[in-house]
């Protein structure tokens, strides 16, 4: 159980394009969601947190206009760059978790964007 | 300073060794400590919890000093497949933000 997708796995674009990543929690009901951002050789910096059916919170430095977050579903976020440069190439993961598995986040298996 | 910072290492060490690391957290009301483990080019997974009075899972044990705001985790008898990136990973009370250290690498060679 608690099995997070995310989709795409990877994605290559052209730089001023805009990508869309969609992060699903198969078998149970995810109240929150978070959007993570890694860059090689550092931590998971939290970007955004989002729950269901209300606006996403983003953390200090992440811009709202450019990284877009939906959260229709209870098992549904999406996150898109838009107009992406390569200094937003990075490998984002996305987590969630339920109300009854209190701190607990089950992770995503990742989507590494590659802005050319 | 970061909330939650690690010796990146590497650490490496032979099979049937025993290795050792330690993180230390910034934030003197966090409730809730974790170890994850993220291989290359993967997403984290959950290791283990870590408890105040200190546990242990087989090979793993984690320790918590609150006073020293600091916790580690052993290896023993280390294996190849041990060999990853370990995450130390904190949050508050009430918060489900989870804040993540940069990790320690373990490489362990035949």
């Amino acid at each position: 159980g608690a099995v997070v997708s995310q989709h795409p796995s990877w994605v290559i674009c052209k730089s001023g394009t805009s990508v869309k990543i969609e992060c699903r929690s198969l078998d149970f009901q995810a109240t929150t969601m978070f959007w993570y951002r890694q860059f090689p050789k550092q931590s998971l910096m939290l970007m955004a947190t989002s729950n269901e059916g209300s606006k996403a919170t983003y953390e200090q430095g992440v811009e709202k206009d450019k990284f877009l977050i939906n959260h229709a579903s209870l098992t549904l976020s999406t996150l898109t760059v838009t107009s992406a440069h390569p200094e937003d190439s990075s490998f984002y993961i996305c987590s969630a978790s339920a109300v009854s598995s209190y701190n607990e986040q089950f992770f995503g298996p990742g989507t590494r964007l590659t802005v050319l | 300073r970061k909330e939650v910072e690690q010796d990146p290492g590497p650490f490496n060490v032979p099979e049937g060794a025993t290795v050792a690391f330690n993180c230390t957290y910034s934030n003197s009301a966090s409730q809730s400590f974790f170890w994850y483990r993220q291989d290359c080019r993967k997403e984290p997974k959950l290791l283990m919890s870590v408890y105040s009075s200190g546990n242990e899972d087989g090979r793993f044990t984690a320790q918590l000093n609150r006073a020293s705001q600091y916790i580690s985790l052993l290896i023993r008898d280390s294996k190849l497949s041990d060999s990853a990136t370990y995450l130390c990973v904190v949050n508050e009370a009430n918060d489900y933000k989870l804040s993540f250290g940069a990790g320690t690498t373990v490489t362990v060679r035949a």
